[in-house]
């Protein structure tokens, strides 16, 4: 019973693709985000989702949108990927806004060519 | 911006010695969370502090918060194997729970 899972765990793709990544939580979380992790591992956020309304859009280029269908998913979806998008992409979630700990996804490893 | 530095960036000791990862940031932090994360997995919550000065244990590891809520670190006593990985913290931003990540420590042991 995976709390937090991601699809693919892997995408490899050609530049100039739009691809999407799906994430889903059966925690009964309110709070979900998805998180950056380069190849130095540094872990920045990208967005946060609360009861399926937009609360944290970080700088993030407009070409990538993230979706929440309902409070248990998190989709992000990329058009036009570029060679700098190349990162595992993590989804997250947590009980409420503050003070809580977050449950990561395994992550998906994005490679563009 | 606030930003949260860690040091060391890697640490490579042998099987049985301490370990120690620092924590600070150039703001007053409202609470300090630390994770850790496997080679190839991913982020795994250990723990968080609230309060000034508080020091929480987890059998080998040692948590700190400092006086002034803006720098923490973790204590591992005789390190083991399974406790290869890369050691995060993690503070909030403003009044979400947006959480500003450590560059981390890499902690490498050897048998």
């Amino acid at each position: 019973d995976t709390a937090v899972s991601q699809t693919p765990k892997y995408l490899v793709t050609q530049m100039g693709n739009d691809k999407s990544i799906k994430c889903e939580q059966n925690l009964g979380h309110d709070t979900m985000y998805w998180y950056k992790q380069d190849s130095k591992k540094f872990l920045k956020i990208m967005f946060s989702y609360n009861n399926k309304e937009l609360i944290i859009n970080e700088t993030v280029p407009n070409r990538f949108s993230p979706k929440s269908p309902d409070k248990a998913h998190l989709n992000l979806h990329i058009n036009s990927l570029e060679l700098g998008d190349s990162a595992v992409y993590f989804c997250a979630s947590s009980r409420q806004l503050e003070y809580n700990e977050q449950f990561f996804g395994p992550g998906t490893r994005l490679t563009v060519l | 911006g606030q930003q949260v530095m860690q040091i060391p960036q890697y640490q490579h000791v042998q099987e049985g010695e301490d370990f120690t990862t620092y924590c600070n940031s150039s703001t007053t932090l409202s609470n300090i969370q630390w994770y850790k994360q496997r080679p190839g997995g991913h982020p795994v919550f250990l723990i968080q502090l609230v309060k000034s000065g508080e020091v929480k244990k987890q059998k080998r590891l040692t948590f700190q918060f400092g006086e002034a809520k803006k720098n923490s670190s973790l204590h591992i006593t005789a390190t083991q194997t399974t406790d290869v990985g890369t050691y995060f913290c993690a503070g909030p931003r403003d009044n979400f729970n947006k959480f500003y990540f450590g560059s981390g420590t890499k902690l490498n042991v050897k048998p």
